[in-house]
């Protein structure tokens, strides 16, 4: 079954430590995308990428950085100049151009990091 | 941002249809609206989408009002699965990524 996959379901990282959070999607897609969910709030932008190897920032980049070198793949580091890095971390993807038109945006089922 | 207004939560009593609605008076001729909702603990899932006409799909109903300043999304028969975060959002254009906002939280009573 075609999908994307988020890995680790759960992560923990001590302060001032980087942490890389794994996406990969088998749907052919080329647009892909990372939201931040707080609690009880909606979701924000971090990044996106239309196409390989180019990605944007969106609304909240700030101490997050990623990289598009496969189609499948999309990972996210927080780094350490992240200031509040706990969180709900989602990833999609679609078909560009269409912005989802045809089929909508695939969500991931989410990484939870916690800071401790 | 286009902006979208739902209501912070609903209820509803389970087997008996919901209407969930959205408002979205600042709408372009060339935006479309989208519905997602989000389990516990899970990513959103899309729902359905339209731009002018009524759309009806396997899980729900999208009925847009004429001017297109508003619609909503109907469930015909909820169910205890049904409870979830449920998402307006409105696409302005292919490329464009889409906001999420707080969207509406259904409770489904038993």
């Amino acid at each position: 079954d075609g999908g994307i996959t988020q890995s680790p379901k759960y992560l923990f990282r001590k302060e001032g430590q980087n942490v890389t959070l794994s996406c990969e999607q088998n749907l052919n897609h080329d647009a892909m995308y990372w939201y931040r969910q707080d609690p009880g709030q909606g979701l924000r932008l971090i990044y996106y990428s239309q196409i390989v190897n180019d990605f944007q920032k969106g609304d909240i980049a700030e101490g997050y950085s990623v990289s598009r070198e496969k189609k499948e793949s999309f990972p996210l580091t927080v780094t350490s100049a992240q200031k509040n890095p706990t969180a709900f971390y989602l990833c999609a993807s679609t078909t560009p151009g269409t912005g989802g038109r045809d089929y909508g945006y695939t969500f991931g089922s989410g990484t939870r990091l916690t800071v401790v | 941002d286009a902006k979208t207004t739902q209501p912070n939560s609903m209820e509803s009593n389970e087997e008996e249809p919901v209407h969930l609605p959205c408002n979205h008076s600042t709408i372009s001729g060339t935006d479309y609206i989208h519905w997602y909702r989000q389990l516990p603990s899970q990513g959103p899932e899309y729902v359905i989408h339209g731009l002018t006409s009524n759309v009806n799909n396997r899980m729900a109903s999208l009925a847009i009002a004429e001017d297109r300043k508003s619609s909503t999304l109907i469930l015909h028969r909820a169910t205890l699965r049904d409870a979830a975060v449920y998402y307006c959002i409105l696409d302005l254009s292919g490329n464009t990524p889409l906001v999420f906002g707080k969207g509406t939280r259904l409770s489904v009573i038993a």
